[in-house]
């Protein structure tokens, strides 16, 4: 697509659920991020997919949160479990193998409750 | 020690001004760098890179000294519509090849 889409855009949920966000990256742009960026706070690194390598999951929090991305395409990062401090902007961001530019997407913004 | 650090201001300038924003980094090698832009609850988008020679992009000035690890962006002219955040944000060799290291920004405001 022309940008990266995120959805939902908004996710109130209750403390203990499980929740899934979506990602849908640039076509063509091999790289893909996850970061998280709570109110206030800069961005925080959770994951990065580079093609088919192995996924760079260094930021990841704790063991309640995962991401899968297939290929090049759509990414989804779950967080089971939920705790009010989840609650933030998670984004999404696409770039081309090697380049430095991010195109990131507008967020799925998360309140746990 | 964090990776790239600023001066998170704020940054209070009346229109027309000129202010500059610095930024250091960490890691010597650090292979490229960038200024991003973000503005309140929007995602931050990628404003300008920055090269070794230092670059201008009509009022923005962003400047990169490899010695000492040190980046800056000037803006002249301040306009209304630069209020924002601004991220100073840096790639770097190594394992994790692609991933970018964001500062926590700088929040700049310019008032009429």
């Amino acid at each position: 697509g022309a940008g990266v889409s995120q959805s939902p855009s908004n996710k109130v949920t209750e403390k203990g659920k499980d929740v899934e966000l979506r990602c849908d990256p640039i076509s063509g742009h091999t790289a893909l991020y996850w970061y998280r960026q709570r109110l206030g706070q800069g961005l925080e690194f959770l994951i990065y997919f580079q093609g088919n390598s192995a996924p760079d999951k260094s930021g990841l929090p704790s063991d309640r949160f995962s991401a899968e991305r297939t290929g090049e395409s759509v990414s989804t990062l779950t967080i089971q479990r939920t705790q009010q401090e989840d609650s933030a902007v998670y984004l999404c961001a696409s770039s081309l193998a090697g380049s430095g530019g991010y195109t990131f997407g507008s967020g799925t913004r998360l309140t746990v409750v | 020690r964090k990776e790239v650090e600023q001066d998170p201001g704020p940054f209070n300038v009346p229109e027309g001004a000129t202010v500059a924003f610095n930024c250091t980094y960490s890691n010597s090698a650090s292979q490229s760098f960038f200024w991003y832009r973000q503005d309140c609850r929007k995602e931050p988008k990628l404003l300008m890179s920055v090269y070794s020679s230092g670059n201008e992009d009509g009022r923005f000035t962003a400047q990169l000294n490899r010695a000492s690890q040190y980046i800056s962006l000037l803006i002249r002219d301040s306009k209304l519509s630069d209020s924002a955040t601004y991220l100073c944000v840096v790639k770097m060799r190594g394992s994790t090849l692609g991933r970018l290291y964001f500062g926590r920004g700088t929040q700049l405001t310019v008032w009429p």
